[in-house]
């Protein structure tokens, strides 16, 4: 079944410091694309990163990278030098070539950082 | 910048009630999309549209139906507004993207409506 996995409801993390947020996901599909979202408490869903099935290197952007372990069918947030705005809800999402329209989503990590 | 606008961050409905809400994006996009969110559920979608009067049914689409009469505007009706249909809703739209997987091709969200049906 295709399929999100994000085995972590909360994390908890130290100013300044980093944190991962695991994503294993399931398809048998060899073209996919992985997303991740963050949802702060207002509720808007902002797109972090996207990394491709076919992308060489892991994807990064800013203080957010991507660790894409294909084989282990993993694509972890890495959140570097955490932030107090970056306590949220974090999304991964994966988007399938068989129906290349819609997202199949995760259930969700609650980041909180801590002063 | 991309914008996908929401007609009401909060809504309170009574019971039996038709209800609408609007989505409005400005990037000529493609696909638009309709969610709820839950606690402990995350997003669920409900209804999506990859053309003008063109839709197919999300994972819950049952007690929803939905409108698109022009590219930018999506519109979900609850009929009949029950109380568990109370909830987040999250509208977004996207591009298809002729060169997917090679390329981002992201889904940008409105601000949500909370709508409470009592």
């Amino acid at each position: 079944a295709q399929k999100i996995t994000q085995t972590q409801p909360g994390m908890f993390v130290q100013e300044k410091e980093a944190v991962t947020l695991d994503c294993t996901y399931d398809t048998s599909d060899p073209s996919y694309g992985l997303f991740w979202y963050k949802q702060p408490s207002s509720g808007e869903m902002i797109f972090l990163i996207y990394q491709g099935s076919y992308d060489q290197q892991n994807a990064t952007e800013g203080r957010y990278s991507l660790n894409f372990q294909k084989a282990r069918k993993s694509a972890n947030l890495v959140i570097s030098a955490s932030q107090l705005g970056d306590s949220a809800m974090y999304f991964c999402a994966m988007r399938l070539a068989g129906n290349n329209r819609k997202l199949i989503w995760g259930l969700g990590t609650s980041l909180a950082v801590n002063p | 910048d991309v914008k996908v606008t929401q007609s009401s961050r909060y809504l309170v409905k009574r019971t039996g009630e038709k209800v609408f809400l609007e989505c409005v994006q400005d990037m000529d996009h493609e696909n638009m999309f309709w969610y709820r969110q839950d606690p402990g559920l995350g997003l669920r979608l409900i209804y999506f549209s990859y053309d003008v009067k063109m839709k197919e049914k999300g994972d819950i689409p049952e007690g929803y139906s939905v409108s698109r009469e022009k590219k930018e505007r999506f519109s979900l009706i609850l009929e009949s507004a029950s109380t568990n249909q109370t909830s987040m809703y999250l509208c977004a739209s996207s591009t298809q993207g002729a060169g997917w997987p090679r390329g981002t091709y992201e889904q940008y969200f409105g601000p949500g409506t909370r709508l409470t049906v009592t």
